[in-house]
């Protein structure tokens, strides 16, 4: 079975500060790596995927996030936050053959001027 | 290309009734599947629909139950409604049901059980 854990809860960040929103997993196979946002009233929105590759990805609104097959961890960056950036941040993997997403429990970034 | 749709948005319904919930994916998409999100659960997986055919289920009791149509469109269906049942349901679509394709999510539509 697959696992998903998001250690912070809610992280709270003064504007133009980085950021980092932790990740880590535990899967007996294959796995792709996603991270979504949603923000308020809102379905979730796609900021990156690991599927294969370079182990650090580029997403929108600046954001990238690095897997490390050792720590099995796929941390999400940003080097400079906006208020805009305040929203929940869904860290999920997809066994390998499968369509079905396994979330973890979500991390609320908190921006503030 | 408008994106996933559904409806309604927003709904309330009282405990033992059953409520159906509508999805229509992203043109020429053919896998849809549904999502619960609760504050206390989290995300969690409810079904896959490709092609008309249910290919993965989630562990949800049997009064959660879905079915897709020949245009793609998706129908979930809960009967004898719990409290518990309160909860955002949304559903996401991909055009292949590959594991490693974007999933679109639609805007979800919040249940209320009363």
């Amino acid at each position: 079975a697959q696992s998903v854990t998001q250690l912070d809860s809610q992280v709270p960040v003064f504007e133009e500060a980085p950021v980092e929103l932790r990740c880590n997993y535990s899967s007996s196979v294959s796995v792709y790596l996603f991270w979504y946002v949603q923000y308020p009233n809102q379905g979730l929105q796609l900021l990156l995927k690991y599927l294969s590759g370079s182990t650090l990805v580029k997403g929108i609104n600046g954001f990238e996030a690095e897997f490390n097959k050792s720590q099995t961890s796929f941390h999400l960056r940003k080097p400079s936050v906006h208020i805009s950036d305040t929203a929940e941040y869904f860290c999920a993997v997809i066994p390998e053959g499968f369509q079905k997403l396994v979330f973890g429990t979500g991390t609320r970034l908190l921006v503030s001027p | 290309k408008a994106g996933v749709t559904q409806t309604p948005r927003y709904l309330i319904k009282t405990r033992g009734q059953q409520v159906t919930l509508s999805c229509s994916p992203i043109s020429g998409h053919r896998s849809v599947s549904w999502y619960q999100q609760t504050p206390g659960q989290g995300l969690q997986f409810l079904f896959e629909y490709f092609s008309e055919t249910q290919r993965n289920k989630g562990n949800f009791p049997g009064r959660f139950s879905g079915r897709q149509f020949s245009n793609s469109r998706s129908e979930m269906n809960v009967s004898t409604l719990e409290l518990g049942d309160s909860a955002l349901y949304l559903c996401a679509s991909t055009w292949d049901g590959s594991s490693y394709n974007e999933q679109f999510f639609g805007p979800g539509t919040r249940l209320t059980v009363l």
